[in-house]
Order: structure tokens, then sequence, then C-alpha cells
């Protein structure tokens, strides 16, 4: 277990809605990252976060969002949701911005329909 | 660009017979590359960390080697439990983000 806890763990949305995720990072980690990881690849990083603000982007259109809390926890948002955001989300977190081993959560399953 | 390429994409392997995994990379400025370990539905879990061309890291049946150019993870003595998916991913002196491989699914059967 690696602390990092994310939820919910599966959700089904049909297209065009709107869905968040949240991730709540490990203990005395203040850098919290997203992934997108479709069936039978690599992960592929969406955004970082770093004392609340962004400071790294993927090649995702904004309809993508996210933010961080004080407490470093994490929510991503998706917008108007096409059917190829199908897939598993992970949330990572390590000590700072830019040094140290990512350590990830168990991911959210979402489901387009 | 920089690219992560994994082979093979699948492996299967009879128990105890050892075997090694590739990770090829071009990146501009490596920070680092990592090893991680996927089962099914999961999300990634962290193996090992490598720094700079020569280095040499194990745990247990397993032992990560990286070069200017790719990285290996050898695996001895496989055993059923060690059947999952491999993912490597590098780390630019720029920037926070792992570029990933596609990873390689290793199946050890009894």
């Amino acid at each position: 277990e690696t602390g990092v806890t994310q939820s919910p763990t599966h959700l089904i949305k049909t297209r065009g809605q709107q869905v968040t995720l949240r991730c709540s990072s490990q203990s005395g980690h203040n850098t919290v990252s997203w992934y997108q990881q479709a069936l039978g690849q690599g992960p592929q990083f969406i955004f970082q976060y770093y004392r609340e603000e962004e400071n790294g982007r993927g090649n995702f259109p904004p309809r993508f969002s996210g933010l961080q809390f004080p407490n470093y926890s994490s929510e991503l948002n998706v917008n108007a949701l096409e059917l190829d955001d199908s897939a598993l989300y992970l949330c990572a977190s390590r000590t700072s911005s830019n040094t140290g081993e990512l350590f990830f959560g168990e991911g959210s399953r979402l489901t387009v329909l | 660009e920089d690219q992560v390429t994994q082979s093979p994409e699948a492996l299967r392997l009879q128990e105890g017979e050892s075997s090694s995994l590739n990770c090829s990379y071009t990146v501009s400025g490596l920070r680092g590359l990592f090893w991680y370990r996927q089962d099914p539905g999961k999300g990634p879990e962290f193996l090992f960390t490598l720094y700079s061309a020569g280095e040499e890291k194990e745990k247990e049946r397993l032992k990560a080697t990286l070069t200017k150019k790719e990285s290996f993870l050898h695996i001895t003595a496989p055993k059923p439990e060690d059947s999952a998916t491999y993912l490597c991913a590098v780390h630019r002196h720029q920037g926070g983000k792992l570029i990933f491989g596609q990873g390689t699914e290793l199946s050890v059967k009894p």
C-alpha cells in the first residue's frame, strides 16, 4: 500500500457529462500528478500540481482540469465526456515537484457510454 | 522527441526460466529511469529507480540495469506470482512528468 487513495474506484458516465475524481496523497508528499491509462497502454501524463498550482501539463485539452487543496489532496475534473475518455485514471504523489520516486494510487476506472 | 519503447510486448515463461525485459529510451536530459510492476486493474507499484549508466539494483528475483540507451529488467528463476505487467518510465531534468513505455506483460506458468 502506497498511502495514495483515490475515489471512486469505478464509475460509469454518459457522453457529454462531467466527472470529478478525487485523490489523497501520501503523508508528507506535496506534489500530485494525474495520469490516464487506456487499456493495454502505459500511463499518459495529464498534469501535475505543486503547492496548489499547476506546474506541468501533458497533451490534454482544457476540458481536463484540476485542483490541489492546502492538505495536498487533489481533484481531476473532466467536462464534456467523450467515449475515448474511458480509461483508468491514476493519481500519484511525490515529496517535491521534480525529484524522487512517484507513488501511485489504485486508480479510478471511468467508463463513458 | 522523448520516447520509451519496451520489448517484448508479452512474454510467457515457465516457472524457473530466467529472462530479461528491455526498455529502450531516447530522452533529452535523463534524470532517472523507473521500473514499475502493475497487476490487472491496479495502480503501478514502484520497483526501482536508476540514475546513471552502469547502475544496478536488485530486489528478490529482479535486477535492473541501465546503459545510456536502454535498461534491462532481469528476472531470475521466476515464480507464478511474478506474473504482471512491467512498466518502464523516464524522468527528464525539465518538468516533473514520467514518460512511460507501453509495458511488457509477463506470464509465468507453474
